[in-house]
């Protein structure tokens, strides 16, 4: 079973709209992180956000949060705003206990942004 | 203060062949991972390490070597290529504590014909 679902394989948004991408997951372990990774053309990896599964508030980081509803085992990424430079790959990342960060990933969603 | 370098950036490799990546940090992080990302997918891990001298398996470890034996650096070993293992490979490092955020290296695309 795939520990996390992305569903929408991509995404057109118009500048200046806010974007929300979906992910869902799929774990019994009560301590887990959530990641969101943005991936641009040149190939990085850049960390946007993350959300502790004891994390009673939302993250929050610039234009970017996460939209955690635990119980529905979601954690969408919020784009406020959203910029040109925002168009990317996107993947929802997660980390089950506690050490290693041994992340297992969804498989992305291309946000493309339209002047 | 570079963060994650990996070395080489680029290798065509024939069937058969072997290499080795190498990932260094410099930010003083105990654990670190080798992660692939196949064409329209997300990264795979394939081994890690919580220290030092300390190696595990990820999910597809298989075909893959890896070694730690210094704190900063951590080895990826292909002992006999296979075309299977084209791909993009990425190092990441972490803190022990904390979040853990994941910083990653710039990717090493490889090509096995």
């Amino acid at each position: 079973a795939q520990k996390i679902t992305q569903t929408q394989p991509g995404m057109f948004v118009q500048e200046k709209e806010a974007v929300t991408l979906d992910c869902t997951y799929d774990t019994s372990d009560p301590s887990y992180g959530l990641f969101w990774y943005k991936q641009p053309s040149s190939g990085e990896m850049i960390f946007l956000i993350y959300q502790g599964s004891y994390d009673q508030q939302n993250a929050t980081e610039g234009r970017y949060s996460l939209n955690f509803q635990k119980a529905r085992k979601s954690a969408n990424l919020v784009i406020s705003a959203s910029q040109l430079g925002d168009s990317a790959m996107y993947f929802c990342a997660m980390r089950e206990g506690r050490g290693a960060q041994k992340l297992v990933f969804g498989q992305g969603t291309r946000l493309t942004i339209n002047p | 203060n570079a963060g994650v370098t990996q070395t080489p950036k680029f290798r065509v490799l024939k069937t058969g062949q072997s290499m080795t990546l190498l990932c260094a940090q410099d930010m003083n992080h105990e654990y670190m991972y080798w992660y692939r990302q196949d064409p329209g997918m997300g990264l795979r891990l394939i081994h890690y390490s919580v220290g030092e001298g300390t190696t595990a398996k990820g999910e597809v470890p298989d075909g893959y070597n890896v070694s730690r034996l210094k704190k900063q650096n951590f080895l990826l070993g292909l002992e006999s290529a296979a075309p299977s293992q084209t791909s993009v490979y990425f190092c990441a490092s972490s803190w022990t504590l904390g979040a853990n955020v994941l910083t990653f290296g710039a990717g090493s695309r490889l090509t096995v014909l």
